[in-house]
């Protein structure tokens, strides 16, 4: 199957610093990638659609200035936690749908843990 | 609006043990339904879906039925191992968009 990768698995930062977390379709090509976030014993928050070459869509309740998305390429999407705090702290899920594909297969990547000091 | 339900967990039973978690949903139209997998520490793998009502989804044992008629995706497999243990969600692609359920843990003992 799809696989997407992402990068770093694991991150900790210092309170006001910003992250980036990035998200590859390794062996297809995503013309749309979805960001997720997964709070402790909870399920998946969708937080912004991202389309190739265009902006992203935030769902209701997202800052877009605190987490800012680029997808400049069909094969990789960026998530940038700007001025983390701890309440950033999640588990940071991508996903990426196979534009070749049906329209609703997605393939997940397998998360990133980020800790804000 | 769209919306899946699953049962709560932790459900915890013996290897061997026959394995249920319910699953139902609301949506508008036709919605495909999925089950995905979380292993600890790890991202959502893929393990089964089912596209069209009456559809039978299955993988690795697992099973699940698509149905309409009481818009239920109910998760089974009839003899679980110690290696399925995970937290395990429900589903539904409608317009291009996921809705997930809140997820089920199952802890399976030797």
């Amino acid at each position: 199957g799809a696989v997407v990768s992402q990068h770093p698995s694991r991150v900790i930062c210092k309170s006001g610093t910003s992250v980036k977390i990035e998200c590859r379709s390794l062996d297809f090509q995503a013309t749309t990638m979805f960001w997720y976030r997964q709070f402790p014993k909870q399920s998946l928050m969708l937080m912004a659609t991202s389309n190739e070459g265009s902006k992203a869509t935030y769902e209701q309740g997202v800052e877009k200035d605190k987490f800012l998305i680029n997808h400049a390429s069909l094969t990789l999407s960026t998530l940038t936690v700007t001025s983390a705090h701890p309440e950033d702290s999640s588990f940071y899920i991508c996903s990426a749908r196979d534009g070749r594909g049906q329209y609703n297969e997605q393939f997940f990547g397998p998360g990133t843990r980020l800790t804000v000091l | 609006g769209n919306s899946v339900t699953q049962m709560e967990g932790p459900v915890t039973l013996s290897e061997e043990a026959f394995l249920t978690i319910n699953c139902t949903y609301t949506a508008t139209g036709y919605p495909s339904l999925f089950w995905y997998v979380q292993y600890p520490g790890e991202g959502l793998q893929l393990l089964l879906k089912a596209t069209k009502a009456d559809d039978k989804g299955s993988n690795k044992g697992f099973e699940a039925t698509y149905r309409k008629e009481t818009t239920s995706f109910h998760l089974e497999k009839g003899s679980v191992q110690v290696s399925d243990s995970a937290v395990y969600f429900c589903a539904l692609v409608n317009f291009n968009k996921f809705y997930f359920g809140s997820g089920t843990k199952l802890n399976v003992k030797p």
